[in-house]
């Protein structure tokens, strides 16, 4: 089955920095990874997501680039923010299958 | 639009006992998964359905049962409750093709 290996587990950085979390997987007939944002208390929300004919995707401060020759993909925060302070997960599906095997998470924490 | 219901919020059984929780989407979502979530160990598939009759084991699906009779419904059945299966459980749901999920608010199961 597929297998998600994320990093860093825990990342902190300075208000206006950027930080980046990457992504590896295993299974070549993955073709879609999203990455979701989880706040305390709620369900994971999906905030950017990547289909295996594109390798890079931006929404304002959010970016995903894929490698699909090395399996792995990453997730650009720009301009951080303390809002921004969260656990983000990261996912790879093969949607012809029908379920996601998700990364263990970042918790990413945006120090004022 | 109410998304994906999770009920109840919050449950304590005691070990042995068997309970039901409830998860119900009105967006007509092909797609339901159910996953638990401990610490530290990200978000694990339990079961999931591709559609009304069709369910399918995850990585973790030992103490679990689910069927899904229709669209709308996907309930998880735990059998004889352990210690073990103490965690936060989500549900959510997505349509067919490769986008993502929607996640419930989930629940916090305590077993003692």
């Amino acid at each position: 089955g597929e297998n998600v290996e994320q990093h860093p587990s825990t990342l902190s950085v300075q208000e206006g920095d950027s930080a980046v979390i990457k992504c590896t997987y295993s299974d070549s007939a993955s073709n879609y990874f999203p990455w979701y944002k989880q706040e305390l208390g709620k369900g994971p929300q999906l905030i950017i997501d990547i289909r295996s004919n594109v390798g890079e995707k931006k929404d304002q401060r959010i970016a995903v680039t894929l490698n699909k020759t090395a399996k792995h993909f990453s997730l650009h925060i720009t301009e951080t923010q303390p809002e921004d302070s969260a656990v983000y997960f990261c996912a790879a599906i093969n949607t012809n299958a029908g379920k996601s095997t998700f990364g263990d998470g970042t918790t990413l924490t945006v120090k004022p | 639009n109410a998304g994906v219901t999770q009920t109840p919020k919050f449950q304590v059984l005691k070990t042995g006992q068997s309970m039901t929780l409830q998860c119900a989407q009105d967006m007509n979502h092909e797609y339901m998964s159910w996953y638990r979530q401990d610490p530290g160990m990200g978000l694990r598939l339990i079961h999931y359905s591709v559609g009304a009759g069709i369910t399918d084991q995850g990585e973790v699906p030992n103490g679990y049962n689910v069927s899904r009779s229709t669209t709308e419904d996907f309930p998880l059945r735990l059998l004889s409750a352990a210690p073990s299966q103490t965690s936060v459980y989500f549900c959510a749901s997505t349509r067919k093709g490769g986008y993502g999920y929607t996640f419930g608010s989930g629940t916090r199961l305590t077993v003692v």
